[in-house]
This record gives C-alpha cells, structure tokens and sequence, in this order.
C-alpha cells in the first residue's frame, strides 16, 4: 500500500510552453501533497506544500504564479509550469500525505527538459 | 528544524554492514529523526524513524545516541541495490504534515 504515481515520468517541451504534472496516491487519500525540485547533482528542495481543497502554500522564492498547483481531490494534486524555460528543467517530485496517517509517501518523480 | 551532518560519501562492502552518520547537535527535545534514500532518479524511499531510543526494521536499524546529538543507520547486510544517497532529516514532531528539509546526504556506494 501506499503507492504514489506521476505523470508523466519524462517530458520535453519548447521554451514558453505549459507543462502540467499529475501525482496521485494509488491506494489512499491524500490530505496533504508536497511539490520537491531537484537539479542534478543536488538535494530535493521543497517547491510548495498543498492541502486537499485549499490553496498552496508556497516556499521562499518559489513563483506561485509561475507553479500552479491544484489539490481538487484527495487522491490528485498537479503542478503546471507555465511559460517553461530551459532554467525550469529539472526533476520534479511529489509527496503525499495518508489521511491521518504520519508519513510521507514519494512519487517516482518526472523529469522535465525545457529546449 | 534542526540541521544535520552527514558524509559527503562513503563506500562498503557487499555483504557487510553498512554504517552511516549523522550529526545533529541542535536537535531540539521534540525532533525526531528520519533517514530517507534515494536511489538514482527515482523518488526518495522511507527507511526508518525515531525519537530517542534505537529503532529497527526490515530495512535497517537506527542507533541514536543518548545525547541525542547524533545518530547512525545501519544496513546490516549491505547489497548492491543499497547503492543510493542516504539522508538524515530531523523534523519537528512525527506528523507528516510538518515539512521534510533535505541536506546533501551521503552518497553511498556499495562495492561488490
């Protein structure tokens, strides 16, 4: 139990262009989803924190505009990156909370390359 | 949340046990610590959590010293699919919802 998935695993995209990124919990509900980025050679740093029905809440220096993230139910949260730039390639992970549960469930990650 | 200090990497032997530390010397009463890994593109893997006293699981066992200001994971029988980074996290109280800060890690390299 607990599985978390993202899709899709891998895109590319041109430079301006919107990417939208599912992650779902396969097996429970998920009251609470955590965005992570990470650039290669790097740590994960987290990205924004979203709770099911309510807005985000974004880290320090992190563009909410720029990342969309919609938490519609409690099995989907997406992360759209709007107007991608090759500076926003990176490998985009997400987290999902069980509901009443302590621990945090990670998706296998996608992979975003901006040309 | 508190930081923590792990080695930037480490190599060990298949078949032998694996050790890794941790320091975290301002780790607060109500920290707990979690080791995650994470194995080359793939999303980070829970391994083990605790307070203050020594924990164990199918997994791994988690040694925590009794000052609390460091600790270390053991992989009792290390194997070549253990090859990942490994990371130390303290974190406030044991809801998940708190958030989960991680360091650079200790890349680990199992060796046949």
């Amino acid at each position: 139990g607990a599985v978390v998935s993202q899709h899709p695993s891998w895109v590319i995209c041109k430079s301006g262009t919107s990417v939208k990124i599912e992650c779902r919990s396969l097996d429970f509900q998920a009251t609470t989803m955590f965005w992570y980025r990470q650039f290669p050679k790097q740590s994960l740093m987290l990205m924004a924190t979203s709770n099911e029905g309510s807005k985000a809440t974004y880290e320090q220096g992190v563009e909410k505009d720029k990342f969309l993230i919609n938490h519609a139910s409690l099995t989907l949260s997406t992360l759209t990156v709007t107007s991608a730039h090759p500076e926003d390639s990176s490998f985009y992970i997400c987290s999902a909370r069980r509901l009443g549960g302590n621990e945090q469930f990670f998706g296998p990650g996608t992979r975003l390359t901006v040309l | 949340d508190a930081k923590t200090t792990q080695p930037t990497s480490m190599d060990c032997a298949e078949g032998r046990a694996a050790n890794l530390p941790c320091n975290h010397s301002t780790i607060s009463g109500n920290e707990y610590v979690y080791w995650y890994r994470q194995i080359h593109s793939q999303g980070p893997q829970y391994i083990i959590h605790g307070l203050k006293n020594n924990e164990t699981n199918e997994m791994a066992s988690l040694i925590i010293t009794e000052d609390r200001k460091s600790s270390t994971l053991i992989l009792p029988h290390a194997t070549l699919r253990d090859t990942a980074v490994y990371y130390c996290i303290v974190r406030v109280g044991e809801a998940a919802g708190n958030k989960l800060t991680f360091g650079g890690g200790t890349r680990v390299l199992v060796k046949p």
